[in-house]
């Protein structure tokens, strides 16, 4: 069974730095795109960054460019998401999620996980 | 940016009845393979999305036959043929085509 479990997230004051983590079971990971999406409080899905299967293609939303940081841990079957210079606005629900390309069907975002929630507030 | 608008944003519906969420990209969503990467998610209430329908118009593993997805160009549409109790949340467009990715705004999906 797909697992997708993040952890890491908490309340920091503005300006501060974070990292997500996502721990990944039941799957090969270092075969699939992997992604973060946000959600503001009542708000909807955004996009923030996805990488490549062998960590070496970042793409960043030109929200957290520059302040944020996607990598891999293929060894540790694990995603991260550094994230420096917090503002207010960066406070969501930031889900990893599964990209699945195979048999001709490319762009599933399949699974997701949970959801961790970061709070910037002073 | 390719921008995607949902409409409409909230959908009261009566249980047994179908359902329809349009979704307008502000740019073709053909990829340079030819496929469009045009989801469709499902968000009930306290739980992460869920795929539904991926490359348009493909019923995703486990979903139920009542949700289709169509469209052709810059216009697309989820169906739900006879809306059940369980279908209530909040249905999103997603483009995967071009970076960066995008969704539309959500359509709330309640019952009458």
């Amino acid at each position: 069974e797909v697992q997708l479990v993040e952890s890491g997230g908490g309340l920091i004051q503005p300006g501060g730095s974070l990292r997500l983590s996502c721990a990944a079971s039941g799957f090969i990971f270092d075969s699939h795109w992997m992604h973060w999406v946000r959600q503001a409080p009542g708000e909807g899905l955004v996009w923030v960054s996805s990488i490549s299967p062998d960590g070496t293609t970042p793409v960043y939303a030109d929200s957290v460019k520059g302040r944020f940081t996607i990598s891999r841990d293929n060894a540790r079957n694990t995603l991260y998401l550094q994230m420096n210079s917090l503002r207010a606005e960066d406070t969501a629900v930031y889900f990893c999620a599964r990209e699945v390309c195979g048999g001709g069907d490319c762009k599933l975002f399949d699974s997701w996980g949970q959801g961790g929630l970061v709070t910037v507030s002073s | 940016d390719i921008v995607m608008t949902q409409t409409p944003l909230s959908s009261p519906v009566t249980l047994g009845q179908p359902a329809s969420i349009a979704c307008r990209s502000s740019q073709s969503l053909v990829h340079n393979d030819g496929n469009i990467y045009l989801s469709w998610l499902q968000q009930r209430p306290g739980q992460p999305p869920r795929l539904l329908i991926y490359k348009n118009s493909k019923r995703f593993s486990g979903v139920p036959d009542r949700f289709s997805g169509s469209g052709a160009g810059t216009d697309f549409t989820l169906k739900i043929s006879r809306v059940e109790a369980e279908d209530v949340g909040v249905y999103y467009c997603m483009q995967a085509t071009h970076f960066p990715y995008t969704f539309g705004q959500g359509t709330k999906l309640e019952i009458k």
